[in-house]
This record gives structure tokens, sequence and C-alpha cells, in this order.
């Protein structure tokens, strides 16, 4: 098991619901990462985090919204998704800020119904 | 042409043999190269990272990097059952704006 967790594990919700995805890294490092991994296709990177501060978002709908309240927590807030988003979300973390090595947590099943 | 390309395989190589997984990348200003291995139904674990032109070795593991060609690979030693898996590359490029890209990965098969 790495240093970066994620909970839930699995999360099934219906297109009007409202939830959140929680990840949390403890190997002290400066920068997280949203991912979304769908079948067949390669890692898309959703949102960056550096100390703290978002410097990336790679053109993800506004039904997905991060926060990040301290280097070691990151949220991904869910709300009317659809039932293409239902996909497997990984969150990374890295130590020395964006550009190094990216250790992963677990990730959150998602399905929409 | 897709900014990070691998072949999907499967590639099949018996117990013992050398394992070599290929990968081109497309923006020719990228400068981190990164190899990650997935299990089925786990999420992706760094393997080891190049920066450089040449060889990087770890354990049984090799990276290549060859950044004229836009090529980097990785070669796995005395390859195992337990290697069996897909192995992703992916590039970083910085220049402009941060790119953070993954192919979708060449599953290697080791055969017992």
């Amino acid at each position: 098991e790495t240093g970066v967790t994620q909970t839930p594990r699995h999360l099934v919700m219906g297109m009007t619901n409202k939830k959140s995805l929680k990840c949390e890294q403890h190997l002290g490092h400066n920068a997280m990462y949203w991912y979304k991994q769908s079948a067949k296709k390669p890692l898309e990177l959703m949102f960056v985090y550096n100390f703290k501060e978002q410097t990336e978002n790679n053109s993800v709908p506004s039904r997905f919204s991060p926060e990040c309240p301290n280097s070691s927590h990151l949220f991904l807030h869910l709300h009317t998704l659809q039932p293409e988003d239902s996909a497997l979300y990984l969150c990374a973390s890295s130590l020395r800020g964006v550009g190094y090595e990216q250790y992963f947590g677990p990730g959150t099943r998602l399905t929409v119904t | 042409q897709k900014e990070v390309e691998q072949n999907s395989g499967p590639l099949s190589v018996p117990e013992g043999a050398i394992a070599s997984l290929n990968c081109t990348y497309s923006d020719r200003v990228s400068q981190s190269f990164f190899w990650y291995r997935q299990y089925s139904g786990k999420s992706p674990e760094l393997i080891m990272s190049i920066y450089s032109n040449g060889d990087k070795e770890d354990g049984r593991f090799t990276a290549q990097l060859n950044k004229a060609s836009q090529y980097v690979s990785l070669l796995i030693r005395d390859s195992q059952p337990s290697d069996s898996a897909t192995y992703l590359c992916a590039v970083l490029t910085t220049s402009g704006t941060y790119k953070y890209i993954f192919g979708t990965g060449t599953r290697l098969k080791v055969l017992a």
C-alpha cells in the first residue's frame, strides 16, 4: 500500500447527486493531482495543485470541482455527473512540486447511473 | 498523431528473457520521462524516471532515452511472471503550459 489514500474506493451515484472524493497523502509531498482513467484510454490529467495553489485545469467540465485545503489533502466535488463520467479517478502526489515522479493512490471506481 | 504512443500489445516473452517496451513522443521540448507499471485493477506504480539521453539502470530495469529520435524504452531483464502487467509511458513538457501525458500502455505477459 502506498502513502496516498483515497476514499471511497467505490462509489455509485445518480446524475442528480452531489458527492465528494477524498485523497490524503502521508509522504510530505508538495504537489497533488487528479486523474481520470477510462477503459481503453490513456490517463487524463484533470487538475494540478502545487503548494496548495491550483496551477492547471485541463479543460475539465465544471461539474467537477477540486479543492485543496492543505498540501496533504485533496478533494474532488462531483455534481450532476453524466454516465460517461464513470471511470477510475486517481489521485497522485509528487515530492518537489510538479514535474517529478508521481505516486498514485488506489483510486475511486465511480459509476454514474 | 498521438502525443505519446505505445504498442498496446500484448507483448509475450518467456520467463527469464528480456522484455523490451517502447514509447515515442511527439513534442520535441519534452524534458522528463517516466515508466509506470499497472496491474489489472490496481493504480499505476512508478518504476523509474529518466531525464537525460542515455541509459539508466535500476535493478532489473533499464530505461533508455534518445531525445533526437523522440524515443524512450524500458528493458526488463530476467522477466518474471510477476512482471505481467500494463506498462505506461509518461512524458512531461513544461514549456508554456504544464503537460503530463500518458500513453495507453503496453500489456506484457511473461510466460512461465
